[in-house]
C-alpha cells in the first residue's frame, strides 16, 4: 500500500503558475490511475479538482490542470489568484489494504 | 443539486460508543455509481479515509480502524451512518461525509469523492 508524500508548503505570486507533487513509496501510483485532488480553504471541506489524474469537474477552472509520471502526480494552477490559497491534497484509490490513502497536505500560499 | 450533511454528537467520552449520520439529498443512495464514504480529519491534520459502504451493503474499511467500525446503510431514510466503538481522544476530529464516484469501466475503482459534507466535529472527552 503507497504511501503519498507531498511538499508541506508552496507559495507563488499572483498570475504565476505553481506545481504540486505527490509522490508514492511503492508502484501504486504507477499502476492505478484513481488520483484526485482536493482543495481546502481554511474552516471549509474539501472540493474536489481533479479526478483520475487529468479531469477536472464542471466548475473547476482551466487554471487546473494534472498529471501523471511514473511514481509521481502533479496538480498545476496557473495564474495563480488569492483566492486560490488553501491546502490541497491528493488521493490514490487502489485494490489492496487501505483502499484510500491521502498525502499528508500541501498549504499553498499566494503571495 | 446534491447535499450531503452530517449529524451527531458533539462530544463523545472516552471508551463509549460514536454515531453520526449522513442524510443524502438529491441524489438517490441506492444508486450502483457510488460509494457512501465517511473521511475524517484530525485537528491541523491531514485526511485520513474511514470506510465506505455500496447500496448493496457492502462495507470497506480502513484496516486500522476495522476492528472498531460499523457502516450501515437506511435506504428509507436516505442515510448512511457511521459507529466507532471503545473512542479515545485519538478519535477527536472533523468527521465528513462523502459521496465517491465509482468508475464501472474501471472494474469499481473509485474515482474521486465529488460531494462532501459541511464536516462535524466530535471531540472525545470526559
Amino acid at each position: 500500500q503507497s504511501a503519498l508524500t507531498q511538499p508541506p508548503s508552496v507559495s507563488g505570486s499572483p498570475g504565476q503558475s505553481v506545481t504540486i507533487s505527490c509522490t508514492g513509496t511503492s508502484s501504486d501510483l504507477d499502476t492505478y490511475n484513481s488520483v484526485s485532488w482536493y482543495q481546502q480553504p481554511p474552516g471549509t471541506a474539501p472540493k474536489l479538482m481533479i479526478y483520475e489524474v487529468n479531469n477536472r469537474p464542471s466548475g473547476v477552472p482551466d487554471r487546473f490542470s494534472g498529471s501523471k509520471s511514473g511514481n509521481t502526480a502533479s496538480l498545476t494552477i496557473s495564474g495563480l489568484q488569492a483566492e486560490d490559497e488553501a491546502d490541497y491534497y491528493c488521493s490514490l484509490y487502489s485494490t489492496s489494504g487501505t483502499l484510500v490513502v491521502f498525502g499528508g497536505g500541501t498549504k499553498l500560499t499566494v503571495l | 443539486q446534491v447535499q450531503l450533511q452530517e449529524s451527531g454528537p458533539g462530544l463523545v467520552e472516552p471508551s463509549q460508543t460514536l454515531s453520526l449520520t449522513c442524510t443524502v439529498s438529491g441524489a438517490s443512495i441506492s444508486s450502483d455509481g457510488y460509494y457512501w464514504t465517511w473521511i475524517r480529519q484530525h485537528p491541523g491534520k491531514g485526511l485520513e479515509w474511514v470506510g465506505h459502504i455500496y447500496h448493496s451493503g457492502s462495507t470497506y474499511y480502513n484496516p486500522s480502524l476495522k476492528s472498531r467500525i460499523i457502516i450501515a446503510l437506511d435506504t428509507s431514510k436516505s442515510q448512511f451512518s457511521l459507529q466507532l466503538n471503545s473512542v479515545t481522544a485519538a478519535d477527536t476530529a472533523v468527521y465528513y461525509c462523502a459521496r465517491g464516484l465509482i468508475n464501472w469501466n474501471r472494474g469499481g475503482h473509485l474515482r474521486a469523492f465529488d460531494i462532501w459534507g459541511q464536516g462535524t466535529m466530535v471531540t472525545v472527552s470526559s
